[in-house]
């Protein structure tokens, strides 16, 4: 089945330590968005990616870090330099009029 | 700029009532506008969603959203709750960044709750 691949389903985070959540997809979509969730907040947008090779900062980019080397894959690095990383995260890609295409989140806490 | 304010963070029916979750919205432009739905731990899903053809909108599950120009408002509706509807709700508005391209601005959230 076509769709979008998030994992792990949970991670944990020690602090100073980076941390990378994976993204895939085999949609075949151009157009792939990393955000975040937080209770009473809605999704805030981390980064997103129009084409393979290329990523521009969303609102929230901040102590993130992406790579677009494969159109199927997206990962994310939630560095050092994020000082309040729990949250749920959720990542998406972009189909035919504006239609987005979630993967099932991966929730991110702070040992 | 576009935004997105949801009315009411936790709604609460009964089995069998109306459903209205409310969603109103600020552009520049035209909008597209979106309904999601997200279940306990998982992604979103989309419900329906407006793109300037009719402006009452029928999505899955029974779900409908009227698209309001004057009162600038895409609310949701269904006629009768079930408990299998019991979520949290997004309304979203597609925005353009510079350079053409697009994101969605997401409200802040709507949990329903439907209790026997």
């Amino acid at each position: 089945d076509g769709g979008i691949t998030q994992s792990p389903k949970y991670l944990f985070r020690k602090e100073g330590q980076n941390v990378t959540l994976s993204c895939e997809q085999n949609l075949n979509h151009d157009a792939m968005y990393w955000y975040r969730q937080d209770p009473g907040q809605g999704l805030r947008l981390i980064y997103y990616s129009q084409i393979v090779n290329d990523f521009q900062k969303g609102d929230i980019a901040e102590g993130y870090s992406v790579s677009r080397e494969k159109k199927e894959s997206f990962p994310l690095t939630v560095t050092s330099a994020q000082k309040n990383p729990t949250a749920f995260y959720l990542c998406c890609s972009r189909g035919n009029n504006e239609k987005l295409f979630f993967g099932s989140g991966t929730q991110l806490s702070v040992l | 700029a576009q935004s997105v304010t949801q009315l009411g963070s936790h709604v609460s029916v009964s089995e069998g009532a109306l459903v209205l979750l409310r969603c109103n919205y600020s552009s520049s432009v035209p909008p597209y506008l979106f309904w999601y739905v997200q279940y306990p731990n998982q992604g979103l899903q989309l419900l329906l969603k407006y793109t300037s053809a009719a402006t009452l909108v029928k999505g899955i599950n029974g779900f409908e959203a009227e698209f309001k120009k004057s009162e600038t408002s895409f609310h949701l509706t269904k006629p009768s709750a079930h408990m299998s509807d019991a979520a949290e709700y997004f309304c979203a508005v597609s925005s353009m960044f510079s350079g053409g391209y697009n994101k969605l601005i997401f409200g802040a959230g709507t949990r329903l709750a439907v209790h026997p």
